[in-house]
């Protein structure tokens, strides 16, 4: 199955900028997704096909992906963008077809 | 508004049985391909199995760990998914999320590679 590694925790000041990582195996032949999750809560789309915002999602976070990393950045960080981020990829070869990154930590300082 | 709002979850016993339902409103569900995602306790997320359209077939997919005992139907009159949980296992234990396998725009659903729309969640918790 292929497999999508984030780092455990990411932290960052208020204002700055943070950056979350997913490595997969030639991950910028696919389309990569990111999800954000508060505590108890559903996730949340922030980014689709490695830079697309949905409606209501601000430009603060954007995407990248290229080689074997894609990236979710999160630009002039608020205390209310702390949660966990997955990232996400669809791959008809492997089992099984959705897979999720194995989630990042955000903690705003 | 798309609304997604799953019922059904609760305690069971190791090889029981649990069906969950997701209730859809807010968009055309008959049109829309349908997935259940999970996260055990303080874990991360994970994909269960998805249906499609019955316009696409209404065929399904399982993930490894839940294939044969897991069972995706839906019921475009009730605009309804369900969930059907066999041989139940402890490391079933999660929240279980109903989610649209794409994205809903205007009343419609289409199918993408990436999960627009979730439900609260219902938790089935599996012990003895």
């Amino acid at each position: 199955s292929y497999v999508l590694t984030q780092p455990p925790s990411v932290s960052v000041a208020p204002g700055q900028t943070a950056r979350i990582t997913c490595g997969g195996n030639n991950i910028g032949s696919k389309s990569v997704h990111w999800y954000q999750q508060k505590p108890g809560q559903a996730p949340v789309l922030v980014v689709y096909d490695d830079s697309d915002r949905p409606s209501g999602i601000p430009e603060r976070f954007s995407g990248s992906n290229s080689g074997n990393t894609a990236t979710l950045t999160i630009s002039r960080v608020e205390a209310g963008d702390e949660a966990d981020y997955y990232c996400q990829v669809w791959d008809s070869s492997s089992d099984p077809h959705y897979v999720f990154g194995t989630g990042t930590k955000v903690t705003v300082l | 508004e798309v609304q997604l709002v799953e019922s059904g979850g609760g305690l069971v016993k190791p090889g029981g049985s649990l069906r969950l339902s997701c209730a859809a409103s807010g968009f055309t569900f008959s049109n829309a391909w349908m997935s259940w995602v999970r996260q055990a306790p303080g874990k991360g997320l994970e994909w269960v199995g998805r249906i499609k359209s019955k316009t696409d077939g209404g065929t399904t997919d399982y993930a490894a760990p839940v294939k044969g005992r897991f069972t995706i139907s839906r019921d475009d009159s009730k605009n309804t998914l369900y969930l059907q949980m066999n041989s139940l296992k402890t490391e079933d234990t999660a929240v279980y999320y109903c989610t649209t396998a794409g994205y809903c725009s205007g009343g419609s659903c289409y199918r993408a590679e990436y999960f627009q729309h979730w439900g609260q969640g219902t938790l089935v918790t599996v012990s003895s």
